[in-house]
């Protein structure tokens, strides 16, 4: 699996777009790339993901670089309850595919 | 649906004590897995399972036993616990037929080992 990396934290004003940088210059062509989030004491929830074009669903979009070396989850309205761990993971869509997460980044809206 | 249940949400052990960390699903989903989570480590793979009758070795599985006999239940066991294994675990699901990339997680049991 391609490692991520990701800034430690970072905060938003309410009602503005979020914008989370993953970097994953590793990434393999068969690689796709997802996001999770976990609000505090919660377990983690599916956002999103892709391979190599952008994606965008009810809850954020999600834009690749042509290179595919990174990426950047957007929530395009934040929301306070849009507080809480978001986790980059770079895998495979085949086999067990179990993901792995790193450490992700720490988004706070402020109000 | 409840979707994915784990009990009990929060556990003290002593030290060499044993327990079993439940966790059932009621999706039908073939994939089961279990998680730790630390400060500072994100979370972590421990056994994970792709049906009844077979399980598998994630990233950290020293110190933890798993089984599956059912598609719906898929228990953690510790054998005698330590206090590095203080943690909170996760289990999630996901269904071989929806995706690969949407697992469902349960609610988390929170263990300190003393």
């Amino acid at each position: 699996d391609a490692k991520t990396t990701q800034p430690p934290s970072m905060d938003c004003a309410e009602g503005r777009a979020a914008n989370l940088p993953c970097n994953h210059s590793t990434i393999s062509g068969n690689e796709y790339v997802y996001w999770y989030r976990q609000i505090h004491s919660q377990g983690p929830q599916y956002i999103i993901h892709g391979l190599k074009n952008n994606e965008t669903n009810e809850m954020a979009s999600l834009i690749i670089t042509e290179d595919r070396k990174s990426s950047t989850l957007i929530l395009p309205h934040a929301t306070l309850r849009d507080t809480a761990v978001y986790y980059c993971i770079v895998r495979v869509q085949t086999g067990a595919n179990n993901l792995f997460f790193g450490t992700g980044t720490r988004l706070t809206v402020i109000p | 649906n409840a979707g994915v249940t784990q009990t009990p949400k929060f556990q003290v052990l002593k030290t060499g004590q044993s327990m079993t960390l439940q966790c059932a699903q009621d999706m039908n989903h073939e994939y089961m897995s279990w998680y730790r989570q630390d400060p500072g480590m994100g979370l972590r793979l421990i056994h994970y399972s792709v049906g009844a009758g077979i399980t598998d070795q994630g990233e950290v599985p020293n110190g933890y036993n798993v089984s599956r006999s059912t598609t719906e239940d898929f228990p953690l066991r510790l054998l005698s616990a330590a206090p590095s294994q203080t943690s909170v675990y996760f289990c999630a699901s996901r269904s071989w037929t929806s995706g690969y990339y949407e697992q469902y997680f349960g609610p988390g049991t929170r263990l300190t080992v003393t």
